[in-house]
């Protein structure tokens, strides 16, 4: 158990719609990112959000975008769903800093149909 | 480009047995961290086990062991007297000292013959 909850944990969305997911981070860290995890692959890096600032972003389109709230939680938030959307999103929490390891929550797994 | 290659995508180990999962990575850097996540099948990622790149000293954590060999860029993670619960997606990660990005490799797939 890492306190990291996400929300929802099952969606089906429709090609062209947009899609919200929510992370909870553990309590204490103050940074929040989001990896996307495709069937069979490891998890890519999509953004980080330390203090409620973008700090840092992977090779994603603009349509990815988030926020951080000032208790630290977080949004994912997709536009333009495209099936290739399709995929486990990570959220992972930590306490600031670099090489300070990440705590994962249990994903949410998005269809796009 | 930091990559991380794991090109074992499935192992097997009795139980009560030892195996170990290979990892190789490529960066440029001389300062970094290198981690073994597991997931199972209810998907959250646990950390295994996390290594410093200046520690000359291989990590463990009870069962749980890496050999870090800085110079070959690998790190191999030993798990010991194998158990069911051991049964999970193992994936190695590599951070920088400077970055906030983690970079996975492709995962190896565990199966725990009883």
């Amino acid at each position: 158990e890492t306190g990291v909850t996400q929300s929802p944990t099952h969606l089906i969305k429709t090609r062209g719609q947009q899609v919200t997911l929510r992370c909870s981070s553990q309590s204490g860290h103050n940074t929040v990112s989001w990896y996307q995890q495709a069937l069979g692959q490891g998890p890519q890096f999509i953004f980080q959000y330390y203090r409620e600032e973008e700090n840092g972003r992977g090779n994603f389109p603009p349509r990815f975008s988030g926020l951080q709230f000032p208790n630290y939680s977080s949004e994912l938030n997709v536009n333009a769903l495209e099936l290739d959307d399709s995929a486990l999103y990570l959220c992972a929490s930590s306490l600031g800093g670099y090489g300070n390891t990440i705590y994962f929550g249990e994903g949410s797994w998005l269809t796009v149909v | 480009a930091q990559t991380v290659t794991q090109s074992q995508p499935e192992m097997s180990v009795q139980e009560a047995e030892t195996v170990t999962l290979s990892c190789t990575y490529d960066t440029s850097e001389s300062d970094y961290y290198l981690f073994w996540y597991k997931q199972p099948p209810s998907r959250q990622m646990i950390l295994v086990i996390r290594q410093e790149a200046y520690k000359q000293q291989n990590a463990t954590e009870n069962r749980f062991s890496v050999n870090f060999q800085k110079a070959a860029k690998s790190f191999s993670l030993k798990i010991s007297d194998s158990q069911l619960g051991d049964a999970a997606m193992y994936f190695c990660a590599y951070s920088r000292n400077t970055g906030n990005q983690f970079y996975f490799g492709t995962g190896t797939s565990l199966t725990v013959i009883p």
